[in-house]
């Protein structure tokens, strides 16, 4: 059965700050996506990962995926406070047309 | 473009009540999802379907049923609502090419 980890759950920065979001899947996957949420509303779909090594960015976000570690990131780079927000990887596992999301990683970007 | 639409956005039952949520899309996909989504524990699915007229489990599938009589539309039924399935219900579609999930607005239920 497949498992998605985030890490951190809650992440307080400065703006200017750079981080990481660690989602690690538990079973083999080729593709991974990130989704954003503001509170009290729907997720956006930010990047879309098909392929090992596939790397995509957009603005101060960048996300990687890496298939034989089961792993990908999203690298905030000089945090500004409109990225405060809960992000979520999701992973389908091969196979099937299941989307199980991780537990989300509250952000917040503190001016 | 109205993409993917919930109705009722906001419910409250009281315990042991049935209840029906309509999903629509208008982008003409194969796939569609319904997911629960309570705090700290992310989005879990219960149901999705894979075309008009299927239906398969997802992660937490009891005391919910489904059905897809129509492609654009996937309906999620309690049939006697518990206080456990108070939540934020998202339903979502799957786009064709890259197989994103486009989600609706969520409806929030209270059961009392």
């Amino acid at each position: 059965e497949l498992k998605v980890e985030q890490n951190p759950l809650f992440l307080s920065m400065q703006e200017g700050k750079n981080y990481t979001i660690y989602c690690n899947y538990s079973t083999t996957s080729d593709r991974l996506y990130w989704y954003r949420q503001d509170p009290g509303k729907s997720l956006e779909s930010l990047f879309v990962l098909l392929s090992n090594g596939a790397v995509k960015q957009e603005g101060r976000l960048m996300a990687s995926l890496d298939t034989k570690a089961r792993l990908s990131t999203l690298h905030i780079t000089a945090a500004v406070h409109d990225l405060s927000a809960t992000y979520f990887c999701a992973v389908v596992a091969s196979g099937t047309y299941k989307y199980i999301f991780g537990t989300g990683t509250r952000l917040k970007v503190l001016a | 473009n109205a993409g993917v639409t919930q109705t009722p956005k906001f419910r409250v039952l009281k315990t042991g009540q049935s209840m029906t949520l309509l999903c629509a899309q208008d982008m003409n996909h194969e796939y569609m999802y319904w997911y629960r989504q309570d705090p700290g524990m992310g989005l879990r699915l219960i149901h999705y379907s894979v075309g008009e007229g299927t239906t398969a489990k997802g992660e937490v599938p009891d005391g919910y049923n489904v059905s897809r009589l129509k492609k654009q539309n996937f309906l999620l039924g309690l049939e006697s609502a518990a206080p456990s399935q108070t939540s934020v219900y998202f339903c979502a579609s799957r786009g064709q090419f890259l197989g994103e999930l486009f989600f609706g607005e969520g409806s929030r239920l209270t059961v009392l």
